[in-house]
């Protein structure tokens, strides 16, 4: 009964450098979203997806870049990483859509330094 | 533009009562919800509310004024495992789920 998995947990990242965030969830949930949370602030939607093969912009997507090849599976691709990225990132998914309640991994904590 | 006003913090002592205000101003309402926050993890799911009125689950119930733009989560008999942050969140008229920045919550012996 895994839900929604997050890997890693933790990086630090050089200015510059580019990574993938992981994250798959075992609940055959249509809709996954990634958010990243920064101290004192509500969720920012980065990217979302109603289904494998569709994805959709958020609140705050510069900088990112994400894929959906499997219902499963959701990656949030970093590309030149920026200090302003340092944060704590949650992926999240949710059976249909946003009237359904979410639910999230364990997170991500992201340094760049 | 959209916004979710909720307390930054709040104490409170154990074994009393606690009400959690939030109120929003949204293009649009399709929905509220509540979800827990404890230090350092993820988010998880209390309660959501599309029609006005109180949903009670256990100790925690959650109101809603769609009129007046309002909810709260009021939490009972409070418990040190209460200590956490309480996030709530508007489903707008795009369909876009707007999130509060949180009310953390500090239980007292």
């Amino acid at each position: 009964n895994a839900g929604v998995t997050q890997t890693p947990k933790f990086r630090i990242l050089k200015i510059g450098q580019s990574m993938t965030l992981q994250c798959a969830q075992d609940m055959n949930h249509n809709y996954m979203y990634w958010y990243r949370q920064d101290p004192g602030m509500g969720l920012k939607l980065i990217y979302y997806s109603v289904g494998a093969g569709i994805t959709d912009k958020g609140e705050v997507p510069n900088g990112y870049n994400v894929s959906r090849s499997t219902t499963e599976d959701f990656p949030l691709r970093l590309e030149l990483a920026a200090p302003s990225q340092t944060s704590v990132y949650f992926c999240a998914s949710s059976t249909t859509g946003t009237n359904q309640p979410q639910h999230f991994g364990d997170g991500t904590r992201l340094s760049i330094l | 533009g959209q916004n979710i006003d909720q307390p930054t913090e709040m104490t409170a002592t154990e074994g009393a009562i606690v009400q959690i205000n939030c109120t929003y101003q949204t293009s649009g309402f399709n929905g509220l919800f509540w979800y827990q926050q404890h230090a350092g993890e993820a988010p998880t799911f209390l309660s959501y509310n599309v029609l006005d009125g109180l949903e009670e689950k256990g100790r925690f119930s959650s109101f809603l004024s769609r009129s007046k733009g309002y909810s709260y989560l009021l939490l009972k008999e409070l418990q040190m495992k209460d200590s956490a942050s309480y996030l709530c969140a508007v489903i707008d008229s795009n369909y876009q789920l707007i999130w509060g920045a949180g009310t953390k919550l500090i239980i007292k012996p």
